[in-house]
Parts: structure tokens; C-alpha cells; sequence
């Protein structure tokens, strides 16, 4: 079994939808939970960093973590074409120079 | 513009090359990352440096040898690549673990092609 699972997409969605990107883990060590945005041939942007459980909100970005069920959540509002990429989940354990990566979900928003 | 920059930005060499990846971080971090990313598989952990000390090494070839000279700088020097080598190289850097992990931060890698 994977350490994280990530459903690889692609997803379509016409322009303004909600977007709902999700990871699971196996490993309940995991306390530090990231999601990073890459662009074609650009390097990972990190998104959102949140610690335990709970939510965190940045502008049209809602990232939600449930440590009972191992499963971690990304929601985009509004959506725009220019989300269109690779969204990577990233998870950490305290004290741990290793983070584990999800293999990415790709994302096409349609105008 | 990231504060991790990595050079070149496009490598295409033979099997019998040496050939070396740099990469800087202007952010001020102690701890620096190379990553290997082939299409539809998660980022492959190489080594860390903390400190300018190694402090991972994942069961990589020995073709790959890393170098770190001071916090602001790494390299990954090449030879002898296998076209299974061929891959996106991405280096990353961070605060290293302390009192809570804090996120690594990427530069835009360097796209390696082994004929």
C-alpha cells in the first residue's frame, strides 16, 4: 500500500465550479499536510500548509484535514482557467526532513 | 519568480557525460532537497542536506553524487546516466525541522533527457 493516494485525473470542470481535489494516508504519524500547484514545466508552488486537523482558508482555497479517516481535502471556489494544472498533496511527520508526495491530480477548468 | 533557482533549465546528454545540476536559494533556509519527478509518479526523494550536511540518502545510484558547499548552494553532479535517468530534477529548500516542519519551496527544475 501507497504511504499517500491521490487520484491521478484528469478532472474537467466548466469555469466557476467548485472543485473538490482529495489524498489519503496510511501513515497517523503525519501531522504537517500541504498542497502544492505545478504549472507545465514550472516547479511546485506551494498552495496551503496546515497542521493536524481542521480547515484553513485562503481566498477562493479551502484546504480541510481529517486525521481520523486519514484523508485530506482541497476545494477550489470560483474555479478559473488559470487553475488548470497539477495539484500535489504533501504530508510530513514532525521532526522529519521526508515529506511524501501524492503523484498529482490534473486539472482542466474549461471557459 | 521563485527564490530557488535552478540551472540549466534543459540538459540533454550522453550516457558517457559528465555533467553537473546547480541550484541556489535566496530564502535564507538550512536545509536543501533533490527530487527526481518522472511523469504520473510522486516526487522521489534523493538526498537532503541540513546544515550543509547530508542527512538523507535514498538508496540512490552512485552515478548521482550530490554536493553541498554552503546553505545557499547544491549541485548534483552526473555520470554514467541510464536513459531511465531521464526525468524532471527539482531541487527544493526549507527551514529544517525544529519546534514544527515548515514547507519545503521548489525551484522550476531542470529537465534532464539521457540519449
Amino acid at each position: 500500500q501507497k504511504e499517500v493516494e491521490q487520484d491521478p485525473g484528469p478532472l474537467s470542470v466548466p469555469e466557476g465550479a467548485i472543485v473538490s481535489l482529495n489524498c489519503t494516508y496510511s501513515n497517523s504519524a503525519f501531522q504537517y499536510f500541504m498542497w502544492y500547484r505545478q504549472y507545465s514545466r514550472k516547479g511546485p508552488e506551494l498552495l496551503m500548509y496546515t497542521y493536524s486537523s481542521g480547515n484553513k482558508e485562503d481566498g477562493r482555497f479551502t484546504a480541510q484535514v481529517d486525521k481520523s479517516s486519514k484523508y485530506i481535502s482541497l476545494f477550489i471556489r470560483d474555479s478559473q482557467p488559470s487553475d488548470s494544472a497539477t495539484y500535489l498533496c504533501a504530508m510530513s511527520a514532525r521532526g522529519s526532513f521526508k515529506t511524501i508526495f501524492g503523484a498529482g491530480t490534473r486539472l482542466f477548468v474549461k471557459a | 519568480e521563485t527564490g530557488v533557482t535552478q540551472t540549466p533549465r534543459h540538459l540533454v546528454m550522453g550516457m558517457t557525460n559528465k555533467k553537473s545540476l546547480k541550484c541556489e536559494q535566496h530564502l535564507g533556509h538550512n536545509a536543501m532537497y533533490w527530487y527526481k519527478q518522472s511523469a504520473k509518479k510522486p516526487l522521489e526523494l534523493m538526498f537532503v542536506y541540513s546544515l550543509e550536511e547530508r542527512v538523507e540518502n535514498n538508496s540512490v545510484p552512485s552515478r548521482f553524487s550530490p554536493e553541498c558547499p554552503n546553505s545557499s548552494h547544491l549541485f548534483l553532479h552526473l555520470h554514467t546516466l541510464q536513459p531511465e535517468d531521464s526525468a524532471l530534477y527539482l531541487c527544493a529548500s526549507s527551514q529544517a525541522p525544529g519546534q514544527g516542519n515548515q514547507p519545503q519551496h521548489f525551484g522550476d527544475g531542470t529537465r534532464l533527457s539521457i540519449l
